[in-house]
This record gives C-alpha cells, structure tokens and sequence, in this order.
C-alpha cells in the first residue's frame, strides 16, 4: 500500500547534537512537508519541497535543515541551532503542493535529554 | 490576532448528540478550506474539504461562511468513536495552509 513513512517514532537528543529524522513516501507525490507541532498550538510549516533538488523556507526553518535528492526522501535534520526541539515532527506529501489534501506521516516524537 | 482561531474545548457531549464548533479566519481572500480529525499523538487525517456550497459527508457537515470568514464543522448521531481533536487548516497564500490548534471532542456514553 502506498503512503508516508516516519522513522524513528521516538527520539531523543542530547545537548550539541544534531539529530535527523526520516520521511519516505512511495505515493509518487511531488511536494513534501515538515510541520512542527507543540501542545496547544496549530501546525506549523519548518520547510517544503515542490520538486527534487529545491526546497523552501516555512514559518520556523532556522535550527533546521532539509535536503531532496530523491522524489521519495525529505529528511529533516534538527541541529544543535534549534534551542527548543521537543516536540512533535509530521512529514506529509501532496500531488502538487497546491490547495490539495496531505497526506501525513504517523509522526515523530523529539524529546531533549 | 491569530490567522486561523478554533476554540480548543473540551466539548463534552453525550453520545448520540449533535455538536458544532466553528473556525475563524483572517484573510479574506483565502480559497481553500479543510478540516482534519487528529486522534492523540497520530497524525492528522483529512475528514472534509470545505467548499462554497458546503458538504456533506454521512453524518459529518462543513459550511463556509464568507462574509462572517468562518468554516463550521456539524457532527450528528455523534459517536464514541468521534473523540478526538478537530483541526481546521486554511490556505490563504499559494503553497501554505494555515492550521488552526485544533478543538477537543470528547464524546461519553
């Protein structure tokens, strides 16, 4: 069956270290998504990709880093920048990236040692 | 003001009742419209679009209200398996939707 995978579903970090979390979708979709989403709070937009090899900002990119090399793949890395990583992280994917429906992963949770 | 607001509840309604709650939104030239259920710590799964003419979906109805700038969510014959957290997202720019923090539904028996 097609879909979005997130891996791992739990990790933690320490102090200094950067940390990647994985985002693989096999729906053949061309945009991709990272949100960021703590207690209380709405989803929000880290980064997106429309295409291979390119890559924008969202709402709150600094402290992190993405990459796009494959259609499938859309790995975010939190970096030792992000002061303030605990949360949940969804990677989701659409046909084109706009006004359409998202497809999510089921999530990963960072937790700060 | 936030772009998108939902009133985070809990709402607390026993089962086999009707509830409402509404989203608001800022930006008026805002096109898209959605809202997704979220069970606790799962991902968000889209339950409806929102289109002008509103939609129907079994016992779920969306409505947009443009000149008030809010999209409505009515749930009838709710069920136990209802219970989660509604979220409403809104895509006012392009690329970008908007999301609301989401409302809690619980439904008892």
């Amino acid at each position: 069956d097609g879909g979005i995978t997130q891996s791992p579903k739990y990790l933690f970090r320490k102090e200094g270290q950067n940390v990647t979390l994985s985002c693989e979708q096999n729906l053949n979709h061309d945009a991709m998504y990272w949100y960021r989403q703590d207690p209380g709070q709405g989803l929000r937009l880290i980064y997106y990709s429309q295409i291979v090899n390119d890559f924008q900002k969202g709402d709150i990119a600094e402290g992190y880093s993405v990459s796009r090399e494959k259609k499938e793949s859309f790995p975010l890395t939190v970096t030792s920048a992000q002061k303030n990583p605990t949360a949940f992280y969804l990677c989701a994917s659409s046909i084109q990236g706009t006004n359409e429906k998202l497809f999510f992963g089921s999530g990963t949770q960072l937790s700060v040692l | 003001r936030k772009e998108v607001e939902q009133d985070p509840g809990p709402f607390n309604v026993p089962e086999g009742a009707t509830v409402a709650f509404n989203c608001t939104y800022s930006n008026s030239a805002s096109q898209s419209f959605f809202w997704y259920r979220q069970d606790c710590r799962k991902e968000p799964k889209l339950l409806m679009s929102v289109y002008s003419s509103g939609n129907e979906d079994g016992r779920f109805t969306a409505q947009l209200n443009r000149a008030s700038q809010y999209i409505s969510l009515l749930i009838r014959d709710s069920k136990l398996s209802d219970s989660a957290t509604y979220l409403c997202a809104v895509n006012p720019r392009g690329y970008q939707l908007i999301w609301g923090a989401g409302t809690k539904l619980i439904i008892k028996p």
